[in-house]
């Protein structure tokens, strides 16, 4: 079982490039989360994914884009990185979006520098 | 939001049972009390949850107070594997409850000593 798979686990960027990070879920979940976490801190949001179609901003959401590409798969998009930007970014699913039960399933985490 | 308290850090040796606390004064009635772990350099995993009555599964026990002010985790042998970070987070199980961000905070970061 594969569960949820980040690619890629590691990547170095200089300020002003671009890159995407790639999440895939194979436990037919209908939402799907990015998180970033900074040394120290706990996890924040960036964005999420309700259910395949939809996708809405968390609590950090600038300099950030997201694509639910179907229901498997959503990804995260840096249009210009900046520094601020290192981080450990972590892609999550749920069966549901709501509700009380439900875990969430993480992936190991794709650790970015952006220099 | 319902916010939860938690220690930064605690200490144990393996094989003694560990009693991690977590202080939720604000918790409405519809909140179940989730907890997470992450370990080092991997994503949070799922521990165990509750909303009144103490749970128990392979992996901890939960043990909730009366008024549901506080709980705690508890592993009942500490082994090397449990050192990690564990969050304590509240989320609403109303009927009508659609999509809720699951904050994780800073958490307490349990060491376990051979």
């Amino acid at each position: 079982n594969a569960g949820v798979t980040q690619t890629p686990k590691f990547q170095v960027l200089k300020t002003g490039q671009s890159m995407t990070l790639q999440c895939a879920q194979d436990m037919n979940h209908n939402s799907m989360y990015w998180y970033r976490q900074d040394p120290g801190m706990g996890l924040r949001l960036i964005y999420y994914s309700a259910s395949e179609g939809t996708t809405d901003k968390g609590e950090v959401p600038n300099g950030y884009n997201v694509s639910r590409l179907n229901k498997r798969e959503f990804s995260l998009r840096l249009e210009s990185a900046a520094p601020s930007q290192t981080s450990v970014y972590f892609c999550a699913s749920r069966r549901l979006a709501g509700g009380s039960t439900g875990e969430l399933f993480f992936g190991e985490g794709s650790r970015l520098t952006v220099l | 939001d319902a916010k939860t308290t938690q220690p930064n850090s605690m200490e144990s040796n393996e094989e003694e049972p560990v009693h991690l606390p977590c202080n939720h004064s604000t918790i409405s009635g519809t909140d179940y009390i989730h907890w997470y772990r992450q370990l080092p350099s991997q994503g949070p995993e799922y521990v165990i949850h509750g909303l009144t009555s103490n749970v128990n599964n392979r992996m901890a026990s939960l043990a909730i107070a009366e008024d549901r002010k506080s709980s705690t985790l508890i592993l009942h042998r500490a082994t090397l594997r449990d050192a990690a970070v564990y969050y304590c987070i509240l989320r609403d199980g109303g009927p009508n409850t659609g999509f809720q961000k699951l904050v994780f905070g800073t958490g307490t970061r349990l060491l376990v000593s051979p």
